[in-house]
């Protein structure tokens, strides 16, 4: 087990351009988040999975943004028609469920700069 | 509306000291209150945390102080290291249903100088 994995680590795109992240959880972990950081501030809820289903949304998460989790497994989040805006630390956590529920650990993020 | 604040934003300590971080909420229905530490470039990790039915947990050097009646937590480092140098944040969870989703306060940079 080696934790939560997140590729790339940076990514730097013009204004315009579509990106995607991707996230491998810890294995057997069924909940998947994903946060945002930006400068100076804690990470922000932006969306949550158990297994394949996305059960949560942040107003976060605008129309541009979609994850997905096709398999239960790895998830990715796209970002379409970036902005300078959306520069920040894209971080993914997970968890197991409740009874069993674990604490989230955290990826090591994707940062991403709009140029 | 900013359920959880965090202070100091910065705070330098000299080793040895103790390093005190402070925490509020809002909402009384988080029930479990995690802290983080974050190395530059790193994710946040979870250092120790606290359901609200006690006072005080302690970890080593690390101790959580919570009192429900003010909706205050606070992180008290002993014996504060040069290696303990980083970003803390403090976080609010509900446990009962849903998706345990962190809120988190904004983060306390620490330094520890030799």
């Amino acid at each position: 087990d080696t934790g939560v994995s997140q590729d790339p680590r940076h990514k730097i795109t013009k204004r315009g351009q579509n990106v995607t992240f991707r996230c491998d959880p810890i294995s057997e972990h069924n909940r998947l988040y994903w946060y945002r950081q930006t400068l100076g501030q804690g990470p922000e809820f932006l969306t949550y999975f158990q297994n394949e289903a996305q059960l949560e949304k942040s107003r976060l998460l605008s129309d541009r943004f979609s994850a997905e989790r096709p398999k239960g497994s790895f998830s990715t989040l796209e970002i379409q028609r970036t902005e300078q805006g959306d520069s920040a630390m894209y971080l993914c956590a997970s968890s197991l469920r409740a009874p069993k529920h674990t604490e989230a650990f955290f990826g090591q993020g994707t940062r991403l700069t709009v140029v | 509306q900013q359920q959880v604040k965090q202070s100091p934003q910065s705070l330098i300590v000299q080793k040895g000291g103790i390093s005190i971080i402070n925490c509020a909420y809002e909402n009384t229905a988080f029930d479990y209150f995690p802290w983080y530490q974050q190395f530059p470039g790193k994710g946040p990790a979870l250092l120790i945390a606290i359901r609200p039915d006690v006072s005080e947990k302690k970890e080593g050097r690390f101790t959580i102080s919570f009192n429900k009646s003010a909706k205050q937590f606070s992180l008290h480092i002993m014996d504060s290291q040069p290696g303990d140098s980083a970003t803390y944040f403090c976080a609010a969870q509900f446990r009962g249903a849903g998706s345990y989703q962190l809120t988190f306060g904004k983060g306390t940079k620490l330094s520890v100088i030799p």
